[in-house]
Order: structure tokens, then sequence, then C-alpha cells
């Protein structure tokens, strides 16, 4: 398994611009989310999905759309770019359902945005 | 409204020391805690959880943490620290039955392992 994919992996953006930042993940999981890392500030959620055709927001939504058309995918749209978007950004997913196991978020390796 | 406090920005401690790097949470219920390691321009990597049942949860390369009910913590600890185990850590909390998924993380612990 390749567990949760992030892509790209480095993105420069000029502000006002639009992009999307892409992940998937193989395991099958129901809940997927998106956070942002900013120094000094840990990991802040920003929209998270329970299943495909569901999400709902986090912490910090303004400025990003999400959707989950599958059960693997989970897009981040930034609409119009702002130099405050300048982060880190940490896509997870986790299982549904009983036992333990289910409830460890697991990370993908972040892609760094900056916007100009 | 939970949260998770990490007083300490910076634990430094000798190679072969014990380490303990702190956290606290808040929660209206009952919680779920985590422990991450966050490694250079890395995701985070799960370390260990605590969901019910015994205290002293034990995790990977040789952490542990304890979970006090009443005193609302869940440090974690190593009994002897390695140079490789430099890095960030995050504690993370999500309330049993609560909203919103995901968690609310901490902000973060840079822990520094002296040779």
């Amino acid at each position: 398994n390749a567990g949760v994919t992030q892509t790209p992996k480095f993105q420069v953006l000029k502000t006002g611009q639009s992009m999307t930042l892409q992940c998937a993940q193989d395991m099958n999981h129901e809940y997927m989310s998106w956070y942002r890392q900013d120094p000094g500030m840990g990991l802040r959620l920003i929209h998270y999905s329970v299943g495909a055709g569901i999400t709902d927001q986090g912490e910090v939504p303004n400025g990003y759309n999400v959707s989950r058309s599958t059960t693997e995918d989970f897009p981040l749209r930034l609409l119009s770019a702002a130099p405050s978007q300048t982060s880190v950004y940490f896509c997870a997913s986790r299982g549904a359902g009983g036992g333990r196991s289910t409830d460890t978020q697991y990370f993908g390796p972040g892609t760094r945005l900056t916007v100009l | 409204a939970q949260s998770v406090a990490q007083p300490e920005d910076q634990v430094n401690v000798a190679e072969g020391n014990p380490l303990t790097v702190k956290c606290t949470y808040s929660v209206s219920g009952n919680p779920y805690l985590f422990w991450y390691v966050q490694y250079p321009n890395r995701g985070l990597q799960f370390l260990l959880k605590y969901i019910t049942g015994d205290n002293l949860v034990k995790g990977s390369y040789g952490f542990e943490a304890e979970f006090n009910k009443s005193q609302t913590s869940f440090h974690l600890k190593k009994p002897s620290a390695l140079v490789s185990d430099s890095a960030l850590y995050f504690c993370a909390v999500r309330e049993i039955g609560g909203g919103a998924d995901g968690l609310t993380f901490g902000k973060g612990t840079h822990l520094i392992i002296q040779p």
C-alpha cells in the first residue's frame, strides 16, 4: 500500500491564482481530512469528510473548498490564493467502524505552498 | 471545544537520559489521545495512542505515555534518549463522540537530544 499520497510536493502561486491540492489513499478509509501547519501553531483542521459525498468544515475553512466524489480522493481547492495561505498542507485518513485500530489518522507527506 | 497545551517549545536532554514531553488537554467528554512525531521536511508519523484501558500506553521506538484523567495530562516519555529522537513532537486529542472529525493538535515541542 502507498498509504496517503499528496501532489504536488511544492507549489508557488501568485495572489489571486487558483489551484487544487491532490490527496489520495489506498487503504479504503472512510474518513479524510485536510490540515495546515504553520510555525508555532501546530496543525489546524481545514475540512474533513466522513465518506464519499459528505464533507464538513473544520477550524479554518475560509478560502478553501473540498469535495469527495470517491472514497480514495479528497482534493483541496484554493479559490483565490492569498499570502495568508502560505503554509504546509497535510492530508490524513482513518478507517471507520468498530475496533481501536480505526481511530489512528495516517498522514501524507505534505504540500509546501507559497503564495506571493 | 477541545484544546491541547504543550507548555514547552523546546526540551533539551542528554543522550542516554530519560526524557519527558508534556501535554495537557481539555475536552467536554472522554478523549482519544495521540502522539505524533515529525522529522524535518516530512509528514507526521504516529507514535502511540490512548483510547481506553491501561493508563500506560507503549508505542513505537521505545516511547510510552501515561494517561492521567485527574490531571488531564498525557505526557510522552522514554527511559533512555537517543540522538535520533531529535524531532518535533505533537500531542493531539479527539473527543469520543464529538462533532467534527479530525484532531486538535498542540503547538508542538522540539525535542533536542545532545550527544
